[in-house]
């Protein structure tokens, strides 16, 4: 199946610094990636919608100014939270979708990374 | 905005014992998908149902989109440790649009 990989898997952070994710789409080419936020034990929530050669679309409420999405190529998107403070603390997941899979809606997930901010 | 109902939240059952998770909306979705996730790691699809009335088995596993594609469910039989994990269902309301996931079930399989 399709493999998507996330990096870092685990950071910590000063308050008032920023931080980039990085999200790969390794074995096909992704046009559209996902970036979701999840709180312990709970559900996944969407924070944006990253379109390969075009601006985020974000979710109502997610500041945009403060996560910054880049999706520069067909195979890498970023996440930078910018001015990180210990309430942006987290699980940061991304997905892609493979548009020459099987089934145009499905997504597949990266490992999520693990944002600690002290 | 497209809303998914999953029960129960949580479920804490012997090995060996049967279970169900339930996924219900209001909308009707192009399709379902069902994943697993375990602590620190990214959710794993187990499968897409696209078809109403679709029944999937993967295993132990057995999927079911409703015939007006508006609910699903995961049935598992003899339930083992290793089936313990957060089950997580996403709907597609059109073919490559966004996911619109439950809240999760989390089953706790105990030996």
């Amino acid at each position: 199946g399709a493999v998507v990989s996330q990096h870092p898997s685990r950071v910590i952070c000063k308050s008032g610094t920023s931080v980039k994710i990085e999200c790969r789409s390794l074995d096909f080419q992704a046009t559209t990636m996902f970036w979701y936020r999840q709180f312990p034990k709970q559900s996944l929530m969407l924070m944006a919608t990253s379109n390969e050669g075009s601006k985020a679309t974000y979710e109502q409420g997610v500041e945009k100014d403060k996560f910054l999405i880049n999706h520069a190529s067909l195979t890498l998107s970023t996440l930078t939270v910018t001015s990180a403070h210990p309430e942006d603390s987290s699980f940061y997941i991304c997905s892609a979708r493979d548009p020459g899979g099987g089934l145009a809606y499905e997504q597949y997930f990266g490992p999520g990374t693990r944002l600690t901010v002290t | 905005t497209q809303l998914l109902e999953q029960s129960p939240q949580f479920l804490s059952i012997q090995e060996g014992e049967n279970l169900t998770v339930y996924c219900n909306s209001s909308s009707v979705f192009s399709s379902l998908q069902w994943y697993r996730q375990e602590p620190g790691e990214g959710p794993v699809l187990l499968v897409t149902v696209v078809t109403g009335g679709e029944v999937k088995k993967l295993k132990r596993l057995t999927f079911q989109f409703g015939d007006a594609r508006k609910d699903s469910s995961l049935h598992i039989t003899a339930a083992q440790p290793g089936d313990t994990g957060l089950y997580l269902c996403a709907g597609a309301e059109t073919s490559g649009s966004r996911l619109t996931f439950g809240e999760g079930t989390q089953l706790t399989v105990n030996p």
